[in-house]
Parts: C-alpha cells; sequence; structure tokens
C-alpha cells in the first residue's frame, strides 16, 4: 500500500507570493492533518480535513487555508508569504478519523524556502 | 491547552547501551501517545502508538509506556545501534488536536 505523498517535494518562492502543497493520504485514509516544522517552534498543527470538512484547526492566521477533495486528497494554501513562513510542512493521514484514537502516517513533508 | 515535554533534549549513548526517552504531557484526557523517528530533513516515521486504554506497546527492541494519571510516557531503546541515532518525538492526541512534544535528538556512537 502506497503511503502518503506530497508535492512538491522543495519550493522556492519569494515574498508576497502564495504557494499551494498537495498532500495524498494513504488509499483509505479519511482524514488528513497538516503541521508546519521549524527549527525555533518545532512542530505545530495547522489544520485537519475529515470528509471534506475542517474539524480543527491551529493558531495559525488566516493566510494559512486549506481544502480537502472527495477523494481525501488535501490541498494547502499559503497566501501573501513571509519569511517566518520557511518551513517544513507535513501531512499526515489516518483512518478513519484523526485524534481520536488512531495511527497517523506522515508524508516526507514539502521544505518551502521563502527568499 | 495541552503541553508536551521531552527531556532531556539531546543524548549521546555508546552503541549497545540501553536508554530510556521521556515524555510528559499536562492533560490527561487523550486518546493516545504516539511516538515517532525523524531523520534530518525527511518526515516523520510512527514506531508506536499507545491507546489511552493501554499501559505500554513493544516492537522489536523498542516498548513504550503510558501513565495518563501522571502524565508521562517512555520510549525504552534496548541494544542501541548507530541507525538509532534521529530525532524522537512524542504526540499526545485528545480529541480535538494533536500536540508534539520538542522531541530528543538522540546519537548512538558506535
Amino acid at each position: 500500500k502506497a503511503g502518503v505523498t506530497q508535492t512538491p517535494r522543495y519550493l522556492i518562492k519569494t515574498r508576497g507570493q502564495q504557494v499551494t502543497l498537495s498532500c495524498s493520504p494513504i488509499s483509505g485514509h479519511r482524514s488528513v492533518s497538516w503541521y508546519q516544522q521549524t527549527p525555533g517552534q518545532g512542530l505545530q498543527f495547522l489544520f485537519e480535513y475529515f470528509s471534506e470538512t475542517q474539524r480543527n484547526k491551529g493558531n495559525f492566521p488566516g493566510r494559512f487555508s486549506g481544502r480537502q477533495f472527495s477523494n481525501s486528497r488535501s490541498e494547502m494554501n499559503v497566501s501573501t508569504l513571509e519569511l517566518g513562513d520557511s518551513a517544513l510542512y507535513l501531512c499526515a493521514s489516518s483512518w478513519p478519523e484523526a485524534g481520536g484514537g488512531n495511527e497517523q502516517f506522515f508524508g516526507p513533508g514539502t521544505r518551502l524556502t521563502v527568499l | 491547552k495541552q503541553e508536551v515535554t521531552q527531556i532531556p533534549a539531546a543524548l549521546s549513548v555508546p552503541e549497545g547501551e540501553n536508554l530510556v526517552l521521556n515524555c510528559s504531557f499536562t492533560d490527561s484526557a487523550i486518546y493516545n501517545l504516539q511516538w515517532f523517528r525523524q531523520d534530518p530533513g525527511k518526515g516523520l516515521t510512527s514506531l508506536l502508538l499507545i491507546q489511552s486504554s493501554q499501559r505500554e506497546q513493544t516492537s522489536g527492541r523498542l516498548n513504550a509506556s503510558l501513565d495518563k494519571s501522571s502524565g508521562r510516557s517512555t520510549l525504552y531503546i534496548a541494544a542501541s545501534q548507530p541507525g538509532d541515532s534521529a530525532t524522537y518525538l512524542c504526540a499526545a492526541a485528545p480529541r480535538e488536536k494533536v500536540t508534539f512534544g520538542t522531541g530528543t535528538k538522540l546519537q548512538v556512537i558506535p
């Protein structure tokens, strides 16, 4: 069974631009969560989607948004990029729902660099 | 608000040694606690998941325990190997969202 895939693996953007990251969960998994990882803040929860609905949201500004499609694939978007958005963005999938006793499986991450 | 702490932040041990990594959490109302390893620049690899009703889980040389009443979990690694060198993260999962610890960076010296 294929694992969680994330595309692209690396991105370089400039301040003010926007970016869209993609995550394909493990087949059959319906929940996708997104995390931002930086050396200073560690792993921070962004949001969680289940059956195309955002169920939980972390403490990030509105520039960070996401969505989930009917096939459970998820995208996250960051608008008006800032230097501080440079990070490793990780997504995790679980079945049948996250945060409630089910194991999370992570993708390899997307390394975003904002210049 | 759940807070998860991992001590020590870094650990260096000689190959073959048994070791224990610690994870503390402030809110005992968790559904599960999961241990991960992360290699530099990579994603997280799930090691063990302990449900709230369980006390421990074992996989090979790894054993994780959970004590909800004291807000603690430990990851025991037996007979450490250089390939175990990585950052180990614990994550406490309440109903709403998962909270990660800051990790313990482990170096196993040959």
